[in-house]
């Protein structure tokens, strides 16, 4: 089946700094990706909508300029934690999918720490 | 918008035994899709069972059977003969068909299965 691997899955960062999340489809080629938030106990919120080649879309209240997104290629987007700050500590996941008609796959996520 | 609503934060239920968990959903649509996600400890979001809009028959997957009410937003899951391995958070989601909006997912609060001996 389809995998999408993200890494790392653990990282803490010193307040102030920035950190990248890799969301990459092992095999196939994943027009869109996801990036979701989850905080303790709670549901998934999309951040942001990325296709390849292209700006991101944000969701309403995400700043795009701390979470800057990218997606260079149909294999790899990239999610930067620029400035963190300890109320961005949090569950981040990614999904991607190869078309419109086909179903999303999971990262195993990536728990951020910023102490 | 759309919103999706699990009013069963914690479900329990012993193994081997049947349980269902609710989900209701608000959407001005005619075409779109909803899926059951399973959320383990390991965090990894797990596919159960999908949904059509336009299909009447309600979607089967083994021990995990939905029953979809479009007139009435509602489509629950069942879970038959419970295994320990069933215990996760379950969610459910609402994706519109409207290519417009990039078909993203809606995910509902989740619920928390527990599965007792």
């Amino acid at each position: 089946g389809a995998v999408v691997s993200q890494h790392p899955s653990r990282v803490i960062c010193k307040s102030g700094t920035s950190v990248k999340i890799e969301c990459r489809s092992l095999d196939f080629q994943a027009t869109t990706m996801f990036w979701y938030r989850q905080f303790p106990k709670q549901s998934l919120m999309l951040m942001a909508t990325s296709n390849e080649g292209s700006k991101a879309t944000y969701e309403q209240g995400v700043e795009k300029d701390k979470f800057l997104i990218n997606h260079a290629s149909l294999t790899l987007s990239t999610l930067t934690v620029t400035s963190a700050h300890p109320e961005d500590s949090s569950f981040y996941i990614c999904s991607a999918r190869r078309d419109y008609n086909s179903p999303l796959h999971f990262g195993n996520g990536t728990r951020l720490t910023v102490t | 918008a759309q919103t999706v609503t699990q009013s069963q934060p914690e479900m329990s239920v012993q193994e081997a035994e049947t349980v269902t968990l609710s989900c209701t959903y608000d959407t001005s649509e005619s075409d779109y899709y909803l899926f059951w996600y399973k959320q383990p400890p390991s965090r990894q979001m797990i596919l159960v069972i999908r949904q059509e809009a336009y299909k009447q028959q309600n979607a089967t997957e083994n021990r995990f059977s939905v029953n979809f009410q479009k007139a009435a937003k509602s489509f629950s899951l069942k879970i038959s003969d419970s295994q320990l391995g069933d215990a996760a958070m379950y969610f459910c989601a609402y994706r519109t068909e409207n290519t417009g909006t990039a078909s993203k997912l809606t995910f509902g609060t989740g619920t928390r299965l527990q599965v007792t001996l």
